[in-house]
């Protein structure tokens, strides 16, 4: 099984800046990574898949990078909408699919 | 528009059953794989189970193999999560996803329903 460490668990950031999220699998998934986004009392939505490539009406601030192991979602210019918990979720050679424990960013 | 709407959830004991039911509609049901995906309340995402379109191959975590049942009815347009002897440990928010044709990562969620697994 792939484990997926997300770090930080919870990151504070005031609005308007910038905001770094990392994620880390136990072994390589290639780019066959997924980051969502989660608010209070909703289901997760896609933002990311392929480690960069947005999903369709995600914003152009948000930004995925990465390969192998060592992912990152940049949120570029945080706005009010964006707090939330992140989620990012390996598709390669599964089963099972794996997330990892989530990084909520909070208001600063 | 895409939507996913589950139904089913409720209080069982353990031991119990409980079939879960994923109405879809805005797109060709039977053209896309689809999942299930759950979450206790104030926790994380955990992958469940998941199925090919047109009813091909199935795929369980191992928390659930032998005890839940993932299928579809391609002619109603449902998904649906047959669970049984269920434990405390099930407890949580069942959410049906649809598989993008891209990969299985999940492009469209539903609301989500709550199974509570308790005596």
């Amino acid at each position: 099984e792939i484990v997926m460490t997300q770090s930080p668990a919870t990151l504070s950031v005031s609005p308007g800046e910038r905001a770094t999220l990392s994620c880390r699998a136990s072994q390589s998934v290639s780019s066959k990574l997924a980051w969502y986004q989660q608010k209070p009392g909703q289901a997760p939505r896609l933002l990311i898949y392929g480690a960069s490539t947005r999903a369709t009406g995600i914003p152009a601030r948000f930004s995925g990078s990465g390969s192998g192991t060592e992912f990152t979602l940049t949120i570029s210019s945080l706005q009010s909408e964006d707090f939330a918990v992140y989620y990012c979720q390996h598709y390669n050679n599964w089963p099972p699919l794996t997330f990892g424990g989530g990084t909520k960013v909070e208001i600063k | 528009e895409v939507q996913l709407l589950e139904s089913g959830g409720g209080l069982e004991q353990p031991g119990g059953s409980l079939r879960l039911s994923c109405a879809a509609s805005g797109f060709t049901f039977s053209d896309y794989g689809m999942s299930w995906v759950r979450q206790v309340p104030g926790k994380g995402l955990e992958w469940v189970s998941s199925i090919r379109g047109s009813g091909g191959r199935t795929n369980h975590a191992d928390s659930v193999k032998g005890r839940f049942t993932i299928s579809r009815d391609d002619s109603q347009n449902t998904l649906y999560l047959q669970m049984n002897s269920l434990r405390a440990e099930d407890t949580a928010v069942y959410y049906c996803a649809r598989n993008s044709w891209f990969g299985e990562f999940f492009d469209y969620w539903g609301q989500g329903t709550l199974v509570t697994v308790t005596s």
